[in-house]
């Protein structure tokens, strides 16, 4: 298996425009996680799916933030409008029950 | 909820010598415990897992950890530092929630390792 696949790997964007990173799960995994990491913040959950249904969105920053999960094999994390503060590595990981979480190479996106 | 504290931001050791990295978990039940690695650029890889049974577990590049419910502590340690294993260590606590473990991370501990 390929592991985790995150797109795009680095995105440099301007404020206010519409960010999305893209997220495919390792195959036969039903939990996907989507992680925010900023120095300040350190590693913080942002949602997590179970069979492609959004189970907590606790840690979604605010309603700029909305993540789809239309199949088993595809989850987005949009950003509209995006903001400097929403600088950050997005990492997506995927497990199957509450076992270890497998971890995708991330997304370094950054808002001028 | 629970929390993770990682006390040390930044360790050198020479390679060679031993390495102890300390973690300290807060939660109000039996804990799952994790310890991933991240190098530089990259994602998260498990090193080591705890769920329950032997407290001293065995992880992946000669690491293991030990957890202590007295001292509510689950330090990543190694006998002998290679230069590759300068990266970034992050000690997690996961919560059952009934359908998957939440992971809340510590800090990190970034270890640099001098030759």
């Amino acid at each position: 298996d390929a592991g985790v696949i995150q797109s795009p790997r680095h995105e440099v964007t301007e404020m206010g425009q519409e960010v999305t990173l893209r997220c495919k799960p390792i195959s036969g995994h039903d939990y996907l996680f989507w992680y925010r990491q900023t120095m300040m913040r350190g590693l913080e959950l942002l949602i997590y799916f179970n069979n492609n249904v959004p189970i907590d969105d606790s840690g979604m920053p605010e309603d700029r933030f909305s993540a789809k999960m239309p199949n088993a094999s595809f989850s987005t994390l949009k950003i509209q409008p995006s903001e400097p503060r929403d600088s950050a590595v997005y990492f997506c990981a995927s497990s199957q029950n509450y076992n270890e979480q497998f971890f995708g190479p991330g997304t370094r996106l950054t808002v001028l | 909820a629970q929390s993770v504290t990682q006390p040390d931001i930044h360790i050198t050791v020479s390679e060679g010598a031993s390495l102890e990295l300390r973690c300290n978990y807060s939660y109000g039940a039996t804990p799952y415990l994790f310890w991933y690695v991240q190098s530089p650029g990259q994602g998260l890889q498990l090193l080591l897992k705890y769920f329950s049974g032997d407290t001293l577990v065995q992880g992946i590049k000669g690491f293991e950890a030990e957890f202590k419910r007295s001292q509510s502590s689950f330090n990543l340690r190694k006998p002998s530092v290679h230069w590759s294993d300068a990266a970034e260590y992050f000690c997690a606590v996961g919560a059952y929630t009934g359908t998957a473990s939440k992971l809340t991370f510590g800090t990190g501990t970034r270890l640099q390792v001098t030759l």
